[in-house]
């Protein structure tokens, strides 16, 4: 399977302030894609990011408040940015893996983040 | 619109018990649905994937099964054990490039 190293694993973060996630993939991928599971819910997908172009947002989120980056095919970056209590979720990446079978997913480890 | 479904919400069993935990969903044209563990605060771990047309996948003491034109998967755990404790998510592939969750069963099994 593919491996995802994730990080910060958790951080603790001041309202106002950015905070940038970072996953590794140990394979090129052409999607990766960003999750946000927000306390007692499910996993919503925010975004999709192929490598050499912008990354394509679902309904609800934007690319100002989550800018994402994808200069290669094994690392994307999520900000969170100008943060608000309402933001503290965890957040994920997700890699499409041949590993797991025809559109199967990895998943990295998540972040937890805690806006106070 | 397309959902996912996955009751109960909440199980406590005690250890040795077999047990099913339920995944239903709106549209049958799917192109899989796979299972995933999730430990408290922690990311994904994927458990087993059935592809639409496969009526079922087996991994150790898990088996999964879909009858897609009911809408429906299982989960059966055989002979559950405390570290089994952990949420459960069903994750429906629609649109094979995005992933539908369900809101998960957290499992707790006691000792």
């Amino acid at each position: 399977s593919a491996v995802i190293s994730q990080k910060p694993s958790r951080d603790i973060c001041q309202r106002g302030t950015s905070l940038t996630i970072q996953c590794q993939v140990d394979s090129q991928v052409t999607m990766m894609f960003w999750y946000r599971q927000q306390p007692g819910q499910s996993l919503t997908l925010i975004a999709t990011a192929n490598q050499g172009s912008e990354a394509t947002y679902e309904s609800g989120f934007v690319i100002d408040k989550f800018p994402i980056s994808r200069p290669n095919l094994t690392f994307s970056t999520l900000t969170v940015s100008n943060m608000s209590p309402e933001d503290s979720s965890i957040y994920l990446c997700s890699v499409e893996d041949p590993a797991q079978g025809s559109y199967g997913y990895t998943f990295g480890s998540g972040t937890r983040l805690t806006v106070v | 619109k397309q959902e996912v479904t996955q009751i109960p919400a909440a199980l406590s069993v005690p250890e040795g018990e077999n047990l099913v935990l339920n995944c239903s969903f709106t549209d049958s044209a799917i192109y899989n649905l796979q299972w995933f563990r999730q430990d408290p605060g922690k990311g994904l771990t994927s458990l087993l994937l059935i592809q639409s047309s496969q009526r079922e996948q087996t991994s150790g003491r898990l088996n999964a099964s879909l009858d897609k034109s009911s809408g429906r998967s299982t989960l059966y755990i055989a002979a559950s054990q405390p570290g089994d404790s952990a949420t459960y998510l069903c994750a429906v592939n629609f649109s094979a490039r995005q992933l539908t969750f369900g809101s998960g069963t957290q499992l707790t099994v006691l000792p």
